[in-house]
């Protein structure tokens, strides 16, 4: 079975830190992602990554940056975290455009 | 642009059939995805259309028409379960393959 684990599934920070959020994939995919999840919104991707070393831009990556070292571990930063990002973050990875995401169980966080 | 319509909420009673569907304008269309999402938990992948037709996987089935950019979800002889968020998604080729998501169906099974 894939796995897609994420380093925490709570987490609370004040304004202006800066956030680490994590995910490793144990199945070797290429592709990984990070959304946002939020009522009434949906799922918003905010960055995706195709190979190591690189990311590109999604659909609400202001506030954001990533970066992927390795194939198997995609890291989502907030570089100074501010209220309006509390939210569930949830990453995924698939082996392939034709073929389904497999999601990690998200991360819930609390900017206060 | 794009775009993904479902319904916000349904109720059903158990053991009966329920259909969601789902309406989508892309600029190029390359398959659509539905998955379950429990609150709290992470989404699950239950099926994918890439052509029309149904496919049948249990007691789901999905269905697309590209000419209509529309699917529906089926879920038959509900059980208490089946209460989740379903979730429609496009991937679009033009936007390099990235999936869209729709707002979620939140389903209430009731006995």
């Amino acid at each position: 079975d894939v796995k897609v684990t994420q380093s925490s599934r709570y987490l609370v920070k004040r304004t202006g830190e800066k956030v680490f959020l994590e995910c490793v994939q144990d199945m070797d995919h290429e592709n990984m992602f990070w959304y946002r999840q939020d009522p009434g919104l949906g799922l918003r991707l905010i960055y995706f990554s195709y190979d190591v070393k690189m990311k590109e831009k999604g659909d609400i990556p202001e506030g954001y940056s990533v970066s992927r070292e390795k194939k198997e571990r995609f890291s989502l930063i907030l570089e100074s975290a501010s209220t309006n990002q509390t939210s569930m973050y949830l990453c995924a990875s698939t082996q392939g455009t034709g073929y389904e995401q497999y999601f990690g169980p998200g991360t819930r966080l609390t900017v206060t | 642009g794009q775009n993904i319509d479902q319904p916000t909420e349904m109720t059903a009673t158990e053991g009966a059939i329920v259909q969601i569907n789902c309406t989508y304008q892309t600029s190029g269309f390359n398959g659509l995805f539905w998955y379950q999402q429990h609150a709290g938990e992470a989404p699950t992948f239950l099926s994918y259309n890439v052509l029309d037709g149904l496919e049948e996987k249990g007691r789901f089935s999905s269905f697309l028409s590209r000419s209509k950019g529309y699917s529906y979800l089926l879920l038959k002889e509900l059980q208490m379960k089946d209460s989740a968020s379903y979730l429609c998604a496009v991937r679009d080729w033009v936007q390099g393959g990235k999936l869209i998501f729709g707002q979620g169906t939140e389903l209430s099974v009731k006995p």
